[in-house]
């Protein structure tokens, strides 16, 4: 249980087009989605954290306008890079927060490779 | 706020040898710890976790971490490492969630150490 899966796993688009990375938990719900990027041979870095329902709240330095969250749903959060650029070519990570009784887990998609030429 | 130092970047070793990942941890408020592991262009998989009570935690694939908190630090280790280990591991912090308010309930990363096993 507790699997988190990312679509798509690998995207290349040309410059100035927008991205749409989906985020799901398929066999829990998900009130809690967290986004984070990763560039090549270094940690994660929290972008923003996504609640169901309300509006995401975004990192410092993160621009919102760039990097659209929705969390629609309990078990769906989806991240779109609008007017992506190269710099924006990284490896991105979705992770879902399950309450499993007294404690709360995160659970990791398997990321997105973004590429913009 | 709390931060999390991974002191070596990179670590090789030869297969079936023993192999420790250090970690150091500094922190205003009470954390949870867990170590995670990357293979090439996946997600993350939890390796394992303290949360409390003994020190010693085992989880998965051998591994095992002994927090140590008048050292702050969380160490990784294996007896015996195997080809398949090869991978970046990254330790991590945080609060427990509804504990504390701001930002000490998101995970916190270290910058990851790149296990090698040679045969």
């Amino acid at each position: 249980g507790a699997v988190v899966s990312q679509h798509p796993s690998r995207v290349i688009c040309k410059s100035g087009t927008s991205v749409k990375i989906e985020c799901r938990s398929l066999d829990f719900q998900a009130t809690t989605m967290f986004w984070y990027r990763q560039f090549p041979k270094q940690s994660l870095m929290l972008m923003a954290t996504s609640n169901e329902g309300s509006k995401a709240t975004y990192e410092q330095g993160v621009e919102k306008d760039k990097f659209l969250i929705n969390h629609a749903s309990l078990t769906l959060s989806t991240l779109t890079v609008t007017s992506a650029h190269p710099e924006d070519s990284s490896f991105y990570i979705c992770s879902a927060k399950r309450t499993h009784r007294s404690y709360n887990e995160q659970f990791f998609g398997p990321g997105t490779r973004l590429t913009v030429l | 706020a709390q931060s999390v130092t991974q002191l070596d970047s990179q670590v090789p070793v030869f297969e079936e040898a023993p192999v420790e990942l250090r970690c150091n941890y500094s922190s205003s408020v009470s954390v949870y710890l867990f170590w995670y592991v990357q293979y090439p262009n996946q997600g993350l998989q939890l390796l394992l976790k303290y949360l409390s009570g003994s020190t010693l935690v085992k989880g998965i694939n051998g591994f095992e971490a002994e927090f140590n908190k008048s050292q702050t630090s969380f160490h990784l280790r294996k007896p015996s490492v195997h080809i398949s280990d090869t991978a970046e591991y990254f330790c991590a912090v945080r609060a427990p969630w509804g504990n504390s308010g701001g930002s000490n309930y998101k995970l916190t990363f270290g910058k990851g150490t790149l296990l090698t096993v040679n045969p």
